[in-house]
């Protein structure tokens, strides 16, 4: 159980346009969740938490116009990164949290950003 | 925010040896909850252990142990009879009071046939 989809799982865009990427808990309702990004070699950066129904709350030098988060349901929450830049190309990560297990998250298998 | 310190980027054990990866923390929270996780080549997060800092006692995961030093602000990861499944970057995180995951660097653990 606590399954943690991505989709896509890469994608290749060009510069200016804007990307997607939903995270969805399969099994289970995710009262919050959490995107990350992650460069090669590096660790996990936190970027933003939401929770079902509000707004996202971002981390300091995330930029919220850059990177919209929507949590519209407890089995959903989207990212989507809007005129994106090479400086952009990344690999994304999303968790999840549910309400009795609070003290874990759970990790999509993550998304592959390239801005040409 | 609070800050998650790997001093060991890389490390190598022989297979069916042990190692022990570092991890110290600084935080002013005295409730929280401290995690090793492993990300293999697939970069699938998985968790290998976690810990309460209110509880005393090290958390065992079958050949995964720690060792919880609340005072000193240290989280050691101890890998017995080390497999070659093993080897994958190991994250230290921190769990804060507000439900916000802190990653440490990572320290890539090789294991040697």
């Amino acid at each position: 159980g606590a399954v943690v989809s991505q989709h896509p799982s890469w994608v290749i865009c060009k510069s200016g346009t804007s990307v997607k990427i939903e995270c969805r808990s399969l099994d289970f309702q995710a009262t919050t969740m959490f995107w990350y990004r992650q460069f090669p070699k590096q660790s996990l950066m936190l970027m933003a938490t939401s929770n079902e129904g509000s707004k996202a709350t971002y981390e300091q030098g995330v930029e919220k116009d850059k990177f919209l988060i929507n949590h519209a349901s407890l089995t959903l929450s989207t990212l989507t990164v809007t005129s994106a830049h090479p400086e952009d190309s990344s690999f994304y990560i999303c968790s999840a949290s549910m309400m009795r297990r609070a003290n874990e998250q759970f990790f999509g298998p993550g998304t592959r950003l390239t801005v040409l | 925010a609070q800050t998650v310190t790997q001093s060991q980027p890389e490390m190598s054990v022989q297979e069916a040896e042990t190692v022990t990866l570092s991890c110290t923390y600084d935080t002013s929270e005295s409730d929280y909850y401290l995690f090793w996780y492993k990300q293999p080549p697939s970069r699938q997060m998985i968790l290998v252990i976690r810990q309460e800092a209110y509880k005393q006692q090290n958390a065992t995961e079958n050949r995964f142990s720690v060792n919880f030093q609340k005072a000193a602000k240290s989280f050691s990861l101890k890998i017995s009879d080390s497999q070659l499944g093993d080897a994958a970057m190991y994250f230290c995180a921190y769990r804060s009071t507000g439900n916000q995951f802190y990653f440490g660097t990572g320290t890539s653990l090789t294991v040697i046939p």
